[in-house]
């Protein structure tokens, strides 16, 4: 069964640049969306952005400015990067794969990491 | 884009129903059925209970269900159990190729 890792530093400074790499344990990357979700402790989920095999991608309004997801499909991974963190980024960071047109609902999840904004 | 609006809580007694409603706008819920719902019990990740409004991935169990009326999507779950205490999210295409998540409804079996 297809499975989704999350990885990446737990601890990222003020101002600095949070970067996560979502692992597909197969090959099944080249063929749906792809995308980034966070849940601050406590409270709700938030949608990140995602990206198509493609290389297309889309983003949050409210991130954009911020947000940049990348692909590498020979290496089964897709990976985000938010600029300028602030303890406002502290969150569960999960990695989902979107299926249906668009790739709107979300049938596979990591597990999850959290990423913790602080000096 | 606002979060959907959700009950921050609902809760039933083992084999009644209830209903979670998600309320949108005209520009999400109400102009796609493209409605999701997510179960996430505490410290895992969310798990899709219905997507496209209301349809059941495979695995999940009937006594949940979809639907949609204007604004509003909702969730229902019959024969509640206790397994079923949770939070649940739905989630809605937005438009403009964007998502948005619902506030979130905490289910207590009582």
């Amino acid at each position: 069964q297809v499975q989704l890792q999350e990885s990446g530093p737990g601890l990222v400074k003020p101002s600095e640049t949070l970067s996560l790499t979502c692992i597909v344990s197969d090959d099944s990357i080249s063929s749906y969306y792809w995308s980034w979700i966070r849940q601050p402790p406590g409270k709700g989920l938030e949608w990140i952005g995602y990206i198509l095999y493609s290389g297309t991608t889309n983003y949050n309004p409210s991130l954009k400015s911020r947000v940049t997801i990348s692909i590498d499909t020979s290496k089964n991974q897709f990976s985000l990067t938010l600029s300028s963190a602030t303890a406002a980024d502290t969150a569960v960071y999960y990695c989902a794969r979107g299926q249906g047109w668009g790739g709107w609902y979300f049938e596979l999840w990591g597990r999850g990491t959290l990423v913790t904004v602080s000096s | 884009q606002s979060a959907l609006t959700q009950p921050a809580s609902v809760s039933g007694s083992p084999g009644q129903s209830i209903t979670i409603s998600c309320t949108g706008t005209s520009s999400d819920v109400g102009s796609y059925d493209l409605v999701s719902w997510y179960q996430q019990h505490p410290g895992k990740a969310p798990k899709l209970m219905i997507y496209e409004g209301t349809k059941r991935p495979s695995g999940i169990s009937s006594r949940f269900s979809g639907s949609k009326s204007g604004n509003t999507a909702s969730l229902t779950i019959s024969g509640l159990q206790a397994e079923d205490e949770a939070e649940y999210y739905c989630c809605s295409y937005a438009g403009s190729s964007t998502s948005v998540f619902g506030t979130g409804t905490k289910v207590t079996v009582l």
